[in-house]
């Protein structure tokens, strides 16, 4: 059964700091890797998408993919009150458009 | 752009009884996935639709099932319901393969 795996946290992080989230995955086969936010009570809000092994910056966030070590991870730089919310990690497989969520990681930013 | 759309937006059900569940994707999009969200077992995927046919199905039973209109509109149907039904459900759409989803902003579904 092809997973996901994310720490729940809850993960606390101060104002202005960077926060790091980690993802891993079991499915050699991904190839599409997504990054959701998700405040309480509303839906999942795409934050970042990433294809390919590297870095991908988008503002304060940078998306980091590792297929040989079938790791991703979603750093926040500058981190803000609004970026409390839990994070989810998704990956999908070149054959179809099935995505594959980990639990996801509460993240908390003290001012 | 306007945004995913999910009717209704809130709905309370008895065991039994049987529901459906509207969603509009952003224009152009011809691809529309449905999710279910319980704080138990997370985001489960359901089934998706491109151009009114299932192409994935998720580990539901078959009293799920759903369908999508010649305009990308797509319904979910769920029949006899159970308490375990209760859930956010959750319809995103996107371009095609390998594009990105977009989620609307649910339907929370209340078995009682």
């Amino acid at each position: 059964q092809k997973e996901v795996e994310q720490n729940s946290g809850p993960l606390s992080v101060p104002e202005g700091a960077i926060a790091s989230l980690n993802c891993t995955y079991s499915d050699r086969g991904s190839q599409s890797f997504f990054w959701y936010r998700q405040y309480s009570g509303k839906s999942p809000e795409l934050i970042m998408s990433i294809y390919s092994n590297g870095d991908k910056e988008d503002g304060r966030f940078t998306a980091q993919l590792n297929k040989a070590s079938q790791y991703v991870s979603l750093l926040i730089r500058d981190s803000q009150p609004s970026d409390s919310a839990t994070y989810l990690c998704a990956v999908k497989d070149g054959g179809n458009e099935k995505l594959t969520f980990g639990t996801g990681t509460r993240l908390t930013i003290i001012p | 752009k306007a945004g995913v759309t999910q009717t209704p937006r809130y709905l309370i059900k008895t065991r039994g009884q049987q529901v459906t569940l509207s969603c509009s994707p952003i224009s152009g999009h011809r691809s529309v996935s449905w999710y279910q969200q319980t704080p138990g077992q997370g985001l489960q995927f359901l089934f998706e639709y491109f151009s009114e046919t299932q192409r994935n199905k998720g580990n539901f039973p078959g009293r799920f099932s759903g369908r999508q209109f010649s305009n990308s509109r797509s319904e979910m149907n769920v029949s006899t319901l159970e308490l375990g039904d209760s859930a956010l459900y959750l319809c995103a759409s996107s371009f095609g393969q390998r594009g990105e989803q977009y989620f609307g902003p649910g339907t929370r579904l209340t078995v009682t």
